[in-house]
C-alpha cells in the first residue's frame, strides 16, 4: 500500500531534550516536506526537501533540522525543543516539487513539550 | 505574499442539506488550487484539485471551480452525509517549491 508513515504518533517531551521525528515513503517520490499544524493558522511548511541532500527551509524552520540521506526517509530533529514547537506536525511526499504535484500526508505526530 | 482564506467555522448542517464552504485566494502568477480533507485522528487527504482557470475539480459528490475573476475556489455538495463531518483545508501551490499554502480550515459537522 502506498503511503506515508512517521514515528511517533504521540510524543510528550521536556524542553531541552532532543527528539527526532521519523518520516517514511514508499512510493518513490523525489519531493518530501514538513509541515506544523496550529489552530486558527492552518498548515505551514517547515522544511522541503526536493531530492536526496537538496533541503531548504520553509516558512518556520527555526528550532528544527532536517536530513535527507536516503530518498525514502526526512527525518525532522529538534535539537532542543521549546514549548512553542507543541503542536501538530505532518510529513509530506510527492512525485514533483511543481505546482502541478499532488501531495500525500502522513498520519500526522503530535507533539507536547513541556 | 501567497495567502488562502476560508470562511470561518465551524459549521453544522443537518443530513442531506447543500454545503458551501468559501475560500478566496491571493497569489501571483498561476497557482494550482486544492481541497484537503482531514479526518478525525487522520492525515489530510486530496479531495480534489484544479490547475487553471475554469476548471472544476470534482470527487465523491464535492466540486470547485477555479474562478481566476474572483479569485475564489467555493467547495460545495449537494446533499452532505454525518460522513462528511471533518476538517476542510483550501490549498495553493504555485512556484518551484512545492510549498502548500493553506487556509486555516473549516470544521463540518453534520448531524443526522
Amino acid at each position: 500500500e502506498a503511503q506515508v508513515t512517521q514515528n511517533p504518533r504521540y510524543l510528550i517531551t521536556v524542553t531541552g531534550k532532543k527528539l527526532t521525528v521519523t518520516c517514511s515513503q514508499n512510493m518513490n517520490h523525489e519531493y518530501m516536506s514538513w509541515y506544523r499544524q496550529d489552530p486558527g493558522l492552518g498548515l505551514r511548511q517547515i522544511y522541503y526537501s526536493m531530492n536526496v541532500e537538496v533541503t531548504d527551509k520553509g516558512d518556520v524552520p527555526e528550532g528544527y533540522k532536517v536530513s535527507r540521506k536516503e530518498k525514502r526517509n526526512f527525518p525532522l530533529i529538534l535539537e532542543s525543543p521549546s514549548p512553542n514547537q507543541t503542536s501538530l506536525y505532518f510529513c509530506a511526499s510527492s512525485s514533483s516539487g511543481g505546482p502541478l504535484g499532488t501531495q500525500y500526508f502522513g498520519p500526522g505526530t503530535r507533539l507536547t513539550v513541556l | 505574499g501567497d495567502s488562502v482564506t476560508q470562511m470561518e467555522g465551524p459549521v453544522t448542517l443537518s443530513e442531506e442539506a447543500f454545503l458551501t464552504i468559501n475560500c478566496t485566494y491571493t497569489a501571483t502568477g498561476y497557482p494550482s488550487l486544492f481541497w484537503y480533507v482531514q479526518y478525525p485522528g487522520e492525515g489530510l487527504q486530496l479531495l480534489l484539485k484544479a490547475t487553471k482557470a475554469d476548471d472544476k475539480g470534482s470527487n465523491k459528490g464535492f466540486e470547485a471551480t477555479y474562478r481566476k475573476e474572483t479569485t475564489s475556489f467555493h467547495l460545495e455538495k449537494g446533499s452532505v452525509q454525518v460522513s462528511d463531518s471533518a476538517v476542510y483545508f483550501c490549498a495553493l501551490s504555485g512556484g518551484n517549491t512545492g510549498k502548500l499554502i493553506f487556509g486555516q480550515g473549516t470544521t463540518l459537522q453534520v448531524k443526522p
